[in-house]
């Protein structure tokens, strides 16, 4: 099975912040990788799937870009509203795999 | 819009078997692959099953954490995707979602397995 480690577990920023996510596959992926936002009592958002491209109706400030097989989720000025968890999925080969998670948090 | 309602889930004991179901609407659900994705309580996502379209014969796959007990159907001319649980364990206590390529999401029914 193909590994997503994720990275920071946590993190606190403030507003208007540049606030960075990661992901390194144990694999090649390709561009297989999606990026979604959890809410509380809430089920996952997709933000960014093929690694850099932006769902519908989420705003520009979401960015998504890889390198090799570490693949990044970037929020170029952090909005109250963009508090919750973070998620990466690769969507290579089966069984998909998530990472651990990223819980954001407003300093 | 499109939606996806899961419904079924509920509490059962250890052993037991139960049927979720999620109802699609907003797209063409006969082209889209489907998936459940489960949550236990605080902790991460993890994929269970997926199920392809008619032209690449309605293909199933599973996590090695439940093949064996799960199965996964899906009727198009109803727009429905199903799982069947089986010999339920308590790890498979969460929230299972149904989810149509990933990009669109149901609210999720919770299965509660405890005696």
């Amino acid at each position: 099975d193909i590994q997503m480690t994720q990275s920071p577990a946590s993190l606190s920023a403030s507003l208007e912040e540049i606030v960075t996510i990661t992901c390194q596959a144990s694999q090649d992926i390709g561009n297989w990788l999606a990026w979604y936002q959890q809410k509380p009592g809430k089920s996952p958002q997709l933000l960014i799937h093929s690694a850099t491209s932006l769902a519908d109706g989420i705003p520009s400030r979401f960015s998504g870009s890889r390198s090799g097989t570490q693949y990044s989720l970037k929020i170029s000025r952090l909005q109250v509203e963009d508090t919750g968890i973070y998620y990466c999925l690769q969507r290579y080969s089966n069984p998909w795999t998530f990472g651990g998670g990223t819980k954001l948090e407003l300093k | 819009a499109v939606q996806l309602v899961e419904s079924g889930g509920g509490l059962v004991q250890p052993k037991e078997s139960l049927k979720i179901s999620c109802a699609a609407s907003g797209f063409t659900f006969s082209n889209a692959a489907m998936y459940w994705v489960r949550q236990a309580p605080g902790k991460g996502l993890e994929w269970v099953a997926r199920i392809r379209t008619k032209p690449n014969n309605y293909a199933t796959y599973y996590a090695d954490s439940v093949k064996g007990r799960f199965t996964i159907s899906r009727d198009d001319s109803k727009s429905m995707v199903y799982l069947q649980m089986d010999n339920l364990k308590t790890e498979d206590t969460a929230m299972y979602y149904c989810t149509a390529e990933g990009a669109y999401w149901g609210q999720g029914t919770l299965v509660t397995v405890s005696s």
